[in-house]
């Protein structure tokens, strides 16, 4: 069982349409992660959120994390062809660094 | 500064053979992971390590995966034996308290 549950798992879009991708859990975190991973490749970190409420933007891409700190959300607007990749969360339940991931959302951007 | 390496890109193995990966973490950081990532799916922790100690091994299948960090820098995963499905890429990941982590490109395994 994973800790951490992703919505949707696929996404397929055309390019200029906006996204949305959940991850959700029962447990609270200290802090929460996003990385894309593309083909071949580690994860790269995007943002972490520490702070229930916080909301984080990087360029068209704007982060949420839950007031309860159980789940957080991506939402990226005006989706380019460059966003395709596996999107990743992954949440830290102690302050021991602990990092547990999620399911992945493996989103296609169609030109 | 130098990323996580990680070694071999690939390995093709047949079931019931060892096979072992290596990962150097960057320079300076004390806490190492192993992951294991199916094709798709998020990375699953196998083993974290806090310098030379065992933080968390509760998901390593310990009747067949070992992992070890002698000198609290450089870490080695082994599988002994493989099954089918171990099949999986090996991603190795570094990081210090309260920084995000660092991954490696990961090894990728086929267990044929």
């Amino acid at each position: 069982t994973q800790l951490l549950e992703q919505s949707p798992q696929f996404l397929s879009i055309q390019e200029g349409e906006n996204l949305t991708v959940y991850c959700n859990s029962s447990s609270v975190f200290s802090s929460l992660q996003w990385y894309r991973q593309e083909p071949g490749e580690g994860p790269v970190l995007l943002v972490t959120v520490v702070t229930g409420g916080e909301v984080k933007k990087l360029k068209r891409l704007t982060f949420q994390f839950g007031d309860a700190r159980k789940d957080s959300s991506l939402h990226i607007t005006a989706a380019q062809p460059g966003d395709t990749g596996l999107y990743l969360c992954a949440g830290d339940r102690e302050t021991g660094n602990q990092f547990y991931f999620g399911t992945g959302t493996s989103l296609t951007v169609i030109p | 500064e130098a990323g996580v390496a990680q070694s071999p890109r690939y390995k093709i193995i047949e079931k019931r053979q060892s096979v072992a990966f290596w990962c150097n973490p960057i320079s300076g950081h004390a806490t190492l992971y192993w992951y294991q990532q199916i094709l798709g799916q998020g990375p699953k922790l196998l083993i974290q390590f806090q310098n030379n100690g065992v933080v968390d091994d509760s998901q390593l299948p310990k009747d067949r995966f070992s992992a070890e960090r002698l000198k609290g820098v450089d870490s080695t995963l082994k599988i002994q034996p493989a099954k089918l499905e171990d099949s999986a890429v090996y991603l190795c990941a570094s990081g210090t308290l309260g920084s995000p982590l660092h991954f490696g490109n990961g090894t990728r395994l086929t267990v044929t």
